[in-house]
């Protein structure tokens, strides 16, 4: 199987902050890379898939990056609805292995 | 709209089994894959099984492959998973997860909101 990290495991930032979080995986998955946002309690939502293509309806402050092994998730400018849990997930082989995920919480 | 809404999830036994439903709608459901994903307490999120349009194909993660099935009923719209032999490990937040691709990549583009599931 392929494993997922990210970095960092949590951060704290404020409003207006840019915010990035790296997400590598144990070998090359091209671009086959996706990222969610899931706050508790809720339905996860998809936001960039294939490394860097926004989802339908996500805003463009969110910005996804990288190809092979490193990858990031960009928030250029961070809305109060945007404090979150984030996950990558890679879709190279199955199974389709998720990230610890990157709890993004108010400084 | 799409809507996946998750139910039967409960309080079990270790051993014991339980049924969970997705009711699917805003969406051709008969041309769709769809997955179960979980969330054990302060974990992340797990992939778990898969299903193709027609339930030829199936696949499961090894930490349920042979005591989980799923299936689906397109003229209802359901998607289903059989838990048997449950373990506390099992204990989650059970999600469905509509699957879509664009050319080779896939991604999951709507889930529901969940199901609880507690193995105690």
């Amino acid at each position: 199987d392929i494993q997922m990290t990210q970095s960092p495991s949590s951060l704290s930032a404020s409003v207006g902050d840019r915010v990035t979080i790296t997400c590598r995986a144990s070998q090359s998955i091209n671009n086959y890379l996706n990222w969610y946002q899931h706050k508790p309690g809720k339905a996860p939502k998809l936001l960039i898939y294939g490394a860097s293509s926004l989802h339908s309806g996500v805003p463009s402050r969110f910005s996804g990056s990288g190809f092979g092994t490193d990858f990031t998730l960009t928030i250029s400018s961070l809305q109060p609805e945007d404090f979150a849990n984030y996950y990558c997930q890679q879709s190279y082989s199955s199974p389709r292995t998720f990230g610890p995920g990157t709890k993004v919480d108010v400084k | 709209e799409v809507q996946l809404v998750e139910s039967g999830g409960g309080l079990v036994q270790p051993g014991g089994s339980l049924r969970l439903s997705c009711a699917a709608s805003g969406f051709t459901f008969s041309n769709s894959e769809i997955n179960w994903v979980r969330q054990a307490p302060g974990k992340g999120l797990e992939w778990i099984s898969y299903i193709g349009s027609r339930e030829s194909t199936t696949s499961y993660a090894d930490s349920v492959k042979g005591r989980f099935t799923i299936s689906r009923d397109n003229a209802k719209k359901s998607l289903y998973l059989q838990m048997d032999s449950l373990r506390a490990e099992d204990t989650a937040v059970y999600y469905c997860a509509k699957d879509a691709d664009y050319g080779l990549i896939s991604y999951f583009d709507y889930w529901g909101q969940g199901t609880l599931v507690t193995v105690s």
